[in-house]
């Protein structure tokens, strides 16, 4: 069965680069049928996409947050990680990995989701 | 930028059909698919692309996405369908999602 695990720290000074990675077992993160994407989720609020990559390095980001964005993709350690720069309180949310398949251009969704992991960003 | 507008809340008795709405421009010539969030939880896919349903999502769930609005449907709801919805599409590169329907049953 296919795990995402997301690890990194929960707590992130302001105007610094929050950092995050997520571990994929059960399944290898260099299948070419995939996309592997981040989304958050402010406390009590509602989704938000970051960005998504695959493991050819191409990558999709939200525009809204795509200058401060970077994803990466480790083939070896089957991981892929987040780094977001210039933080404020308003990047305090539940950082989730997920997985899309890519089954069509146009046909974007994620079917497995790791279990969340929440940044703080306070001095 | 493309948006997505979601009632914010519904409210169903157990046994009645619940019809979340998911409103967008033109929503109809794109994919739709819908997450099921309960508390404390990640999301969950319920539905895609517009009418699929995953393995293991219950048959009383079921979706539809025409003209500008896409809509979840959940008959013979229970209990344990209380919970946050969201639906999701994909335009000009970019994934979009609604704001969320919170779903209440009483």
């Amino acid at each position: 069965q296919l795990q995402l695990q997301e690890s990194g720290p929960g707590l992130v000074k302001p105007s610094e680069t929050l950092s995050l990675t997520c571990t994929v077992s059960g399944g290898s993160i260099s299948s070419s049928s995939y996309y592997w994407g981040w989304v958050r989720q402010p406390p009590g609020k509602g989704l938000e996409w970051i960005g998504s990559i695959h493991y050819s390095g191409r990558t999709y980001y939200n525009p809204s947050l795509k200058s401060r964005v970077t994803i990466s993709v480790d083939t070896s350690k089957n991981q892929f990680s987040l780094k977001l720069s210039s933080v404020t309180a308003a990047g305090t949310a539940i950082y989730y990995c997920a997985r899309r398949p890519g089954v069509a251009a146009d046909l974007y969704f994620f079917d497995f989701w790791g279990q969340g992991t929440l940044v703080t960003v306070s001095s | 930028s493309y948006e997505l507008t979601q009632p914010h809340s519904l409210s169903v008795s157990p046994g009645q059909t619940a019809s979340i709405t998911c409103s967008g421009d033109i929503l109809g010539d794109k994919y739709a698919c819908w997450y099921q969030q309960k508390p404390g939880q990640s999301p969950v896919l319920v539905m895609y692309p517009d009418t699929k349903r995953p393995s293991g999502i219950p048959e009383r769930f079921s979706g539809s996405n025409s003209g500008n609005t896409a809509t979840l449907t959940i008959s013979g709801t229970q209990a344990m369908d209380e919970a946050d919805y969201y639906c999701q599409a994909w335009d000009s590169s970019t994934v979009v999602f609604g704001g969320g329907t919170k779903l209440t049953v009483l």
